[in-house]
């Protein structure tokens, strides 16, 4: 059982370039989170999807679109990369609202010079 | 909104001395309060959560946790520290039962003294 698969897991960019993340999980949960990690800073969330078909912006959304492309997937662009940007990304999936539990992919490490 | 406030960036312990993270929280209904672990180059990983059962949650690993709501707090204990317990540990907040999103302190990074 894969849970949460992010791809790549490294990344370097120059200033101005665009990139996608992606992201799929095998658990059928509705919700997944796209969150960004920076030193002292904790989880930050950029974008969600409660469900297929929707979704909404979190804390840091400004420089990232996102796409749920079906129940599985669900991915984070950048269309203009900035150093501010360099951080470790984060997916997770959710299968209940409130209780429940968020499952997280291993990271994607996105560095923009 | 909800929000969880960590105290303390960093903590150092003794291996067998007793682990403590503090989490305090605001949340404009009953909360759900979750714990994670993150060791070095991984993903967060869930110690225990609480979902307005027991007060006193226990996790994985020894850890354990009790729901205050007078103190708004959701601490973290460990009785005796293990070197395998050295990682940062992050509380989260869920605000009530049709909340999709959940919100993170800042994180705890413990280390483990031989």
């Amino acid at each position: 059982n894969a849970g949460v698969t992010q791809t790549p897991k490294f990344q370097v960019l120059k200033t101005g370039q665009s990139m996608t993340l992606q992201c799929a999980q095998d658990m059928n949960h509705n919700s997944m989170y796209w969150y960004r990690q920076d030193p002292g800073m904790g989880l930050r969330l950029i974008y969600y999807s409660a469900s297929e078909g929707t979704t909404d912006k979190g804390e840091v959304p400004n420089g990232y679109n996102v796409s749920r492309l079906n129940k599985r997937e669900f991915s984070l662009r950048l269309e203009s990369a900035a150093p501010s940007q360099t951080s470790v990304y984060f997916c997770a999936s959710r299968g209940l609202a409130g209780t429940g539990e968020l499952f997280f992919g291993e990271g994607s490490r996105l560095t923009v010079l | 909104a909800q929000s969880v406030t960590q105290l303390g960036s960093h903590v150092s312990v003794s291996e067998g001395a007793l682990v403590l993270l503090r989490c305090n929280y605001s949340s404009s209904v009953p909360p759900y309060l979750f714990w994670y672990v993150q060791y070095p180059n991984q993903g967060l990983q869930l110690l225990l959560k609480y979902t307005s059962a027991a007060t006193l949650v226990k996790g994985i690993n020894g850890f354990e946790a009790e729901f205050k709501k007078s103190e708004t707090s959701f601490h973290l204990t460990k009785p005796s520290a293990h070197m395998s317990d050295a990682a940062e540990y992050f509380c989260a907040v869920s605000d009530g039962a049709n909340d999709y999103k959940l919100s993170f302190g800042a994180g705890t990074t413990v280390t483990v003294r031989a």
